[in-house]
Parts: structure tokens; C-alpha cells; sequence
């Protein structure tokens, strides 16, 4: 059964850098274009990045554009969410999704990670 | 504001049909473009739900069903259950590149 388990999220203050994880299992995880998303307090689903196969495509949204870096390690299975100057309104409760190959819909997500930013 | 735009809510009792409407707004929405849905309990992780405007992956019950027109869809719930109390999200794609992946802004079911 695919498998995304996310790791990191917690409380941080405004200005501080929090790094998200995201492992895959039992898929070929080289194969597949991933993605972050993000959820804030009683608002909808947000998409903020996406790193290509082998990571020679990494788009952000411009909400997060300069902040934030998407990177992966196809040896360990993991992409990763690295968040810099964080604001209060970063937080939310973010989520890694696979995008289905050849198709622009995400088949499957991780449980998702709370992050608060709050002084 | 959302590049697809949803009802906040619908409600129904159990054994009823409900729609959900999703309509684009943006010129990039061209009519090639593919809707698909997702169902979300809070505290969890999204489901994807509908996929390519109309198809379901293993597992999805058929009571729901999707359907695109242009640049709009629709999420019918037949036979609606207390379990299908959620949040449900379109999804569609922006040729923009700014934000190619853009979502409805979610729809809450709730199961009178």
C-alpha cells in the first residue's frame, strides 16, 4: 500500500525556519512529481510547491516564493519543505501529495503537518 | 479568492442527492482541462474522490459520480451517507505556471 508519512510542523515564532519531511514507501518514488500543500485556519486547500521526478522542475507558489524551498532525496524516499521567515499566516496544517504520472491530479497524500507561527 | 469557485455548503438527508458545483473563473481554465475532487475529514488527509472530470478510482463507492461541462463540474452524492459528512475540494489546472494546481475553495457536506 502507498504510504506518504510526514515528519517535522510544531510552534515557531515569526521570522524563525522550520523544515517538513515527507517519506514514501511501497511505490518507485524516483517516478513521481510531488507536491506541497497546505491547509490554513477555516480556509481551503492551497498548493505551494512542486518538485519534478529528479528535481530539475521546483515551482512555488508566490505566497511562498523566496521562503520557502521544496528539494528531495529519491535515495531516501523523502521530499522536503524547507520554510524560512515564517509568518503568521503561514500556519496551517501542510500536506505532501503525489501527483499521478502523466496526469495533472494528486492520487495520494500524507497525513499532514501542523505548523504554527506565533510569538 | 479562489480560481474555481464552490458553494460553502450543502446539506441533505440521509439516502438523498446532493450536487456540489465547481465553476472556473479564470481565461486559463481552457476547456481541455481536466476537474477532479477530493474529500477531506479534518485531521486527515485529503482522498482523492473523482479523477479526469468523471472517473473513480478503486475503492469509491459509485454513488459519487463527476461531471465537466466547459469550464465547470459538478460532484453528485447519491445515496447520501452519515459518513460523507466532509469538506469537498475541486481541483484543476492553471496554465499560468504561477500556481498551475488551483483548488476550489471547498464545500461542506453536512448530513442532515
Amino acid at each position: 500500500e502507498v504510504q506518504l508519512v510526514q515528519s517535522g510542523g510544531g510552534l515557531v515564532r515569526p521570522g524563525e525556519s522550520l523544515r517538513l519531511s515527507c517519506a514514501g514507501s511501497d511505490f518507485t518514488f524516483s517516478a513521481y512529481t510531488f507536491n506541497w500543500v497546505r491547509q490554513v485556519p477555516g480556509g481551503g486547500l492551497e498548493w505551494i510547491s512542486s518538485i519534478t521526478s529528479f528535481g530539475k522542475m521546483i515551482i512555488h507558489a508566490d505566497s511562498v516564493r523566496g521562503r520557502f524551498t521544496t528539494s528531495r532525496d529519491n535515495a531516501e524516499a523523502s521530499v522536503y519543505l524547507q520554510m524560512t521567515s515564517l509568518r503568521a499566516d503561514d500556519t496551517g496544517v501542510y500536506f505532501c501529495a503525489r501527483k499521478a504520472i502523466s496526469s495533472r491530479y494528486f492520487d495520494s497524500w500524507g497525513q499532514g503537518a501542523l505548523v504554527t507561527v506565533s510569538s | 479568492q479562489s480560481v474555481l469557485t464552490q458553494p460553502p455548503s450543502v446539506s441533505g438527508a440521509p439516502g438523498q442527492r446532493v450536487t456540489i458545483s465547481c465553476t472556473g473563473s479564470s481565461s486559463n481554465l481552457g476547456p481541455n482541462y481536466d476537474f477532479h475532487w477530493y474529500q477531506h475529514l479534518p485531521g486527515t488527509a485529503p482522498k482523492l474522490l473523482i479523477y479526469a472530470n468523471s472517473n473513480r478510482p478503486s475503492g469509491v463507492p459509485d454513488r459519487f459520480s463527476g461531471s465537466k461541462s466547459g469550464t465547470s463540474a459538478s460532484l453528485v452524492i447519491a445515496g447520501l451517507q452519515t459518513d460523507d459528512e466532509a469538506d469537498y475540494y475541486c481541483q484543476s489546472f492553471d496554465s499560468s505556471l504561477s500556481a498551475p494546481y488551483v483548488f476550489g475553495g471547498g464545500t461542506k457536506v453536512t448530513v442532515l
